[in-house]
């Protein structure tokens, strides 16, 4: 099955610096890969996603990147801000559809320093 | 708004007891949900898919017996804790795709499961 190895567990930036998460894949046939962010006791909330036919895609100052011959994807924030401070899981599913659970990271602990 | 609803929230139960958590999809029906397991600290993993009007499918490691799931209708799929232990004591959540062909996931608000 699908393993995904996220990167790093925990990320301290300054407030207005930009942050980035690394997150690499095992299994080829994956080509949807979200990201998530949570909030201590809340539900995990969709920020973006991306596709396997897409390399970049960008969403005000989120982007994502994925490189599928190396298999890897990596989610970018930039002029991070307080509220920016969570908890972030990227994911993978091996077939599209939706007729598949997701595979998780472990997650990264992002703390926004002001 | 929400698209997807969990209860309880919160549950407290001792050790032997058996405990249902409901998700219910707000917006649409929905043939296939999911069912997440999170231990504090921890990532969410995958237990099973439940399919409307079949059995669900587990992961491996998930035992069918303990973690019982229902989907009897379009809008809820149930898990059952069978005989909650102290090491069942996790936030569940559910979840549901965005409509046929969509890739979207979207979760419930979990539920924290503490077992005395």
């Amino acid at each position: 099955g699908e393993n995904v190895e996220q990167h790093p567990s925990t990320l301290s930036v300054q407030e207005g610096d930009s942050a980035v998460i690394k997150c690499t894949y095992s299994d080829s046939a994956s080509n949807y890969f979200p990201w998530y962010k949570q909030e201590l006791g809340k539900r995990p909330q969709l920020i973006i996603d991306i596709r396997s036919n897409v390399g970049e895609k960008k969403d005000q100052r989120i982007a994502v990147t994925l490189n599928k011959t190396a298999k890897h994807f990596s989610l970018h924030i930039t002029e991070t801000q307080p509220e920016d401070s969570a908890v972030y899981f990227c994911a993978a599913r091996e077939s599209g559809g939706g007729a598949d659970g997701l595979t998780f990271g472990k997650g990264t602990h992002l703390i926004i320093q002001p | 708004g929400a698209v997807v609803s969990q209860h309880p929230s919160r549950v407290i139960c001792k050790s032997g007891t058996s405990v249902k958590i409901e998700c219910r999809s707000l917006d649409f029906q929905a043939t296939t949900m999911f069912w997440y397991r999170q231990f504090p600290k921890q990532s969410l993993m995958l237990m099973a898919t439940s399919n409307e009007g079949s059995k669900a499918t587990y992961e491996q490691g998930v035992e069918k017996d303990k973690f019982l799931i229902n989907h009897a209708s379009l809008t809820l799929s149930t898990l059952t804790v069978t005989s909650a232990h102290p090491e069942d004591s996790s936030f569940y959540i559910c979840s549901r795709g965005l409509g046929a062909g969509s890739d979207t996931q979207y979760f419930g608000p979990g539920t924290r499961l503490t077992v005395l």
